[in-house]
């Protein structure tokens, strides 16, 4: 197992603005996840991308996995205030998570 | 996906006593998992909890702290003993959909505040 880092910690962006966080890690994978938390509340899974996929869009949600470079990354176009959420990546196997991003946007 | 649900949603303990969380799942999955998150901090994993067998815990939890059951294949309970202030937290549990793709989602988890 091993552990996702992200980066960056904190972003704070315009609602409209895109949002970028990204991803690294340090074996190879089969696949790798991304969550959304917000406050105090359980993880919501965004999406699944596999080691065979480069990119996968998930309506305003657009992850991409670059196996040479071990990292991925996590784009959300429009924001809207309801993004305002924690942001964790997780690399296969059992589940190890780092600080995640904290994405606050502001109305 | 799986709709996962656990209880109490939130309870407020006393020091030296214990409680135990619920954890049900809306189908059949082999691996479930117990998560720890202090305020402020990301997630810890505790525990995984396999049915039929004994749970496994990670380096800094130990069973006698942290009782885990897996009776069948939908439900989990794990529980926090003998409680100190240091055990508040969120409690989630998890479970791993592998014959659906390797997804791993989340319950809403357990709010723990032990005065």
């Amino acid at each position: 197992s091993q552990q996702g880092e992200e980066d960056p910690q904190a972003l704070s962006i315009q609602e409209g603005e895109n949002a970028t966080m990204n991803c690294s890690y340090k074996t190879s994978i089969n696949n790798l996840q991304w969550y959304r938390q917000n406050s105090g509340r359980g993880l919501v899974h965004l999406i699944l991308i596999r080691s065979n996929e480069r990119e996968k869009h998930s309506g305003r949600l657009r992850v991409t996995l670059d196996t040479s470079k071990k990292s991925s990354s996590l784009l959300i176009t429009a924001s809207r205030a309801a993004d305002t959420a924690s942001y964790f990546c997780a690399p296969q196997g059992k589940l190890i998570f780092g600080q995640g991003t904290t994405l606050q946007v502001k109305p | 996906s799986a709709v996962i649900s656990q209880k109490p949603s939130r309870d407020i303990c006393q020091r030296g006593t214990s409680l135990t969380i619920q954890c049900q799942v809306d189908s059949q999955v082999t691996m479930m998992f117990w998560y720890r998150q202090q305020p402020g901090q990301s997630l810890t994993l505790i525990a995984t909890a396999n049915q039929g067998s004994e749970a496994t815990y990670e380096s800094g939890f130990v069973i006698d702290k942290f009782p885990i059951s897996r009776p069948n294949l939908t439900f989990s309970t794990l529980t926090v003993s003998n409680m100190s202030p240091e055990d508040s937290s969120i409690y989630l549990c998890s479970v791993d959909l592998r014959l659906a793709g390797g997804e791993q989602f989340f319950g809403p988890g357990t709010r723990l505040t032990v005065l």
